[in-house]
């Protein structure tokens, strides 16, 4: 069964951490995605990786940072940099555009 | 600056009848329109869409129209099921500020429930 997996579905950081949120794929598909996702608010692109070994910053990608070594994962680290963090944090996959998401992983501050 | 509206945070119809959820946009080079469902708790999953050279999009009790003169699009859902009630995004898609990649800008979603 294809499908992209998040780990952990909950997260918790304390203040001063980076933490890092696992995304995996195995669908094949070329370009990898994370969105936040804020009460009330719509999915915003934190980053994007059309290819491995590169990607470009979304329009909320400060206190974050990404890897994409291989073409089936995508982990997004949430620095100490990131001065409001706790959201929900969705990642995606496609070829064109984001056609599969996976179930996200809620990040909270102790 | 919002370039993807969804004006309604949120609808309620009754089983059977016609759902119709609006979207409205400013940017005049978007040239893909999609429509995403999300219950809660759960990653969106891609619903239907519509490229901007056509101004509909049928699939089965799904239909999307354009508007591009007036920047806006619907979504109909005929009829509506119990089962719909979620959420729904709409997302538009163009080249990003660099000219070289294709990204997608969200609206907020409306909520739709639909009554037994």
């Amino acid at each position: 069964d294809g499908g992209i997996t998040q780990s952990p579905k909950y997260l918790f950081r304390k203040e001063g951490q980076n933490v890092t949120l696992s995304c995996e794929q195995n669908l094949n598909h070329d370009a990898m995605y994370w969105y936040r996702q804020d009460p009330g608010q719509g999915l915003r692109l934190i980053y994007y990786s059309q290819i491995v070994n590169d990607f470009q910053k979304g329009d909320i990608a400060e206190g974050y940072s990404v890897s994409r070594e291989k073409k089936e994962s995508f982990p997004l680290t949430v620095t100490s940099a990131q001065k409001n963090p706790t959201a929900f944090y969705l990642c995606a996959s496609g070829n064109l555009w984001p056609q599969h998401f996976g179930d996200g992983t809620r990040l909270s501050i102790l | 600056d919002q370039q993807v509206k969804q004006n309604s945070p949120s609808l309620s119809v009754q089983e059977g009848r016609i759902s119709i959820l609006n979207c409205d946009y400013t940017n005049s080079m978007f040239d893909y329109f999609l429509w995403y469902k999300k219950y809660p708790a759960e990653g969106p999953t891609f619903l239907i869409s519509i490229s901007s050279i056509k101004d509909k999009n049928e699939d089965g009790r799904f239909t999307v129209f354009l508007n591009k003169s007036a920047k806006h699009l619907s979504l109909h859902i005929v009829p509506s099921q119990p089962g719909d009630s979620a959420v729904y995004f709409c997302a538009a898609s163009g080249r990003d500020s660099g000219g070289s990649n294709y990204k997608l800008t969200f609206g907020k979603g409306t909520l739709l429930t639909v009554n037994p």
